[in-house]
């Protein structure tokens, strides 16, 4: 079955800090690949897509997610974190044969020390 | 320019009642898609329309979980006989199609006493 992980269940940095959380994807045809931010209170949001085309993509608020084939992942970065960033992060599929369904990771907390 | 809007956003049944939720995609958006958000079990697909095309209903955990989609846009998801492990956040999202970027709602929060 398909499946999306992700490494990290709960992250605590500091403000400036630089921050990167893993996902990993199992299916081996095509893919459409999403990272979803929860910020307290609030509903799902998209921060960054990749469809095709380079595999280096940028989202809203700095956050940045490179795509390698080769290793099925999928992670996300931000060079430097703010306290706004607290959140749940998720990391999510689409392949071609789930005809749009999203597959979800389990969800990264993030909490930001100011 | 509305959202994907969702009601009730709380709702608190007891055990064995039915209950239905209801979900306002974006106008125009043909895809339209229930999940739900629990602790134990994160985020899971429940169902997904497309247009006229029959919907895929292969998350749906029972035979007590329907749901329909009136003239392509408003949907209702109905839970029949509530279960405590039915308590969960049930999401809906929509997209221009099938594949694409979706859009999600703000969830309605469901209690089972």
């Amino acid at each position: 079955a398909q499946s999306v992980s992700q490494h990290n269940h709960h992250v605590i940095l500091s403000e400036a800090a630089s921050l990167e959380l893993g996902c990993n994807y199992s299916y081996g045809g095509t893919v459409n690949l999403f990272w979803y931010v929860q910020y307290p209170g609030q509903h799902l949001q998209l921060l960054l897509k990749y469809f095709s085309g380079d595999p280096l993509v940028k989202g809203i608020k700095g956050f940045e997610a490179e795509f390698i084939k080769s290793k099925f992942s999928f992670n996300l970065r931000k060079p430097s974190v703010q306290w706004s960033d607290t959140a749940e992060y998720f990391c999510a599929v689409i392949s071609s044969s789930n005809t749009g369904k999203l597959i979800f990771g389990q969800g990264t907390t993030l909490q930001v020390k100011p | 320019g509305a959202g994907v809007s969702q009601s009730p956003s709380n709702k608190v049944t007891e055990k064995g009642k039915d209950v239905e939720l209801r979900c306002d995609p974006i106008s125009g958006h043909t895809a339209l898609y229930w999940y739900r958000q629990s602790l134990g079990q994160g985020l899971e697909f429940l169902i997904y329309f497309q247009g006229n095309s029959a919907p895929d209903k292969s998350g749906l955990p029972s035979d007590r979980f329907s749901a329909e989609r009136t003239g392509g846009s408003v949907s209702t998801l109905t839970i029949q006989r509530t279960q405590q492990e039915d308590s969960a956040v049930y999401l809906c999202a929509s997209s221009s199609y099938y594949g694409t970027e979706q859009f999600f709602g703000p969830g309605t929060r469901l209690t089972v006493l």
